[in-house]
């Protein structure tokens, strides 16, 4: 069964330091995709950066960069030059076939980061 | 582009009532997916739909009922509400094709706060 896991509940980061968002990931597929979402207070889902599992580079995305180290199974999410703005819930999913070939997103807990100033 | 609508934010609804929450998306997305957001759990899938035609049980589909209605849109429908459903609700598309290597990112919508007192 595929699975991700989160073990931060919360982080905090002084403003313009880097902070790394752990995820780790069960699946015996050779196939599949790591993505990482924010939700900031108001609730919406905002996608930030895609990894799959044949990306022999890691993803980067502006201030985003994702470690992937697939030996280890983990996708770890690096922001770089934190911003006050960045305070809100982060969630590592990864992509799992369902019946009939097709795929659907299984998500982590979440990590809550504070950004201080 | 609207992209994923939700209706309605917030509802508050009494024990053993029923309702049903619309999703419509216009990114002529195959599959669609609802998804409930509960503290310290992530978020954990409900049902979805593949394609047009389609459901499938999630990883907590009782209390719940899903209709495909047509290509856009996938509807939830609590038909006996428990306390246990008071959660934030999420409604979800993407390209989810089969065998599909690339970014399947999942667009959503803003969420349903439900309310079961």
């Amino acid at each position: 069964a595929q699975k991700i896991t989160q073990t931060q509940p919360g982080m905090f980061v002084q403003e313009k330091e880097a902070v790394t968002l752990d995820c780790t990931y069960d699946t015996s597929d050779q196939s599949y995709g790591l993505f990482w979402y924010k939700q900031p207070s108001s609730g919406e889902m905002i996608f930030l950066i895609y990894q799959g599992s044949y990306d022999e580079q890691n993803a980067t995305e502006g201030r985003y960069s994702l470690n992937f180290q697939k030996a280890r199974k983990s996708a770890n999410l690096v922001i770089s030059a934190s911003q006050l703005g960045d305070s809100a819930m982060y969630f590592c999913a990864m992509r799992a076939p369902f019946s009939g070939g097709y795929n659907k997103l299984i998500f982590g807990a979440g990590t809550r980061l504070a950004v201080h100033p | 582009n609207a992209g994923v609508t939700q209706t309605p934010k917030f509802q508050v609804l009494k024990t053993g009532q029923s309702m049903t929450l619309q999703c419509a998306q216009d990114m002529n997305h195959n599959s669609m997916y609802w998804y409930r957001q509960d503290p310290g759990m992530g978020l954990r899938l409900i049902y979805y739909s593949a394609s047009e035609g389609t459901t499938d049980k999630g990883e907590v589909p009782n209390g719940y009922n899903v209709s495909r209605l047509n290509k856009r849109e996938f509807s939830l429908r609590l038909e006996s509400a428990a306390p246990s459903q008071t959660s934030v609700y999420f409604c979800a598309s993407s390209e989810g094709l089969a065998d599909r290597a690339g970014n399947t990112e999942a667009f959503f919508g803003q969420g349903t706060r439900l309310t079961v007192v």
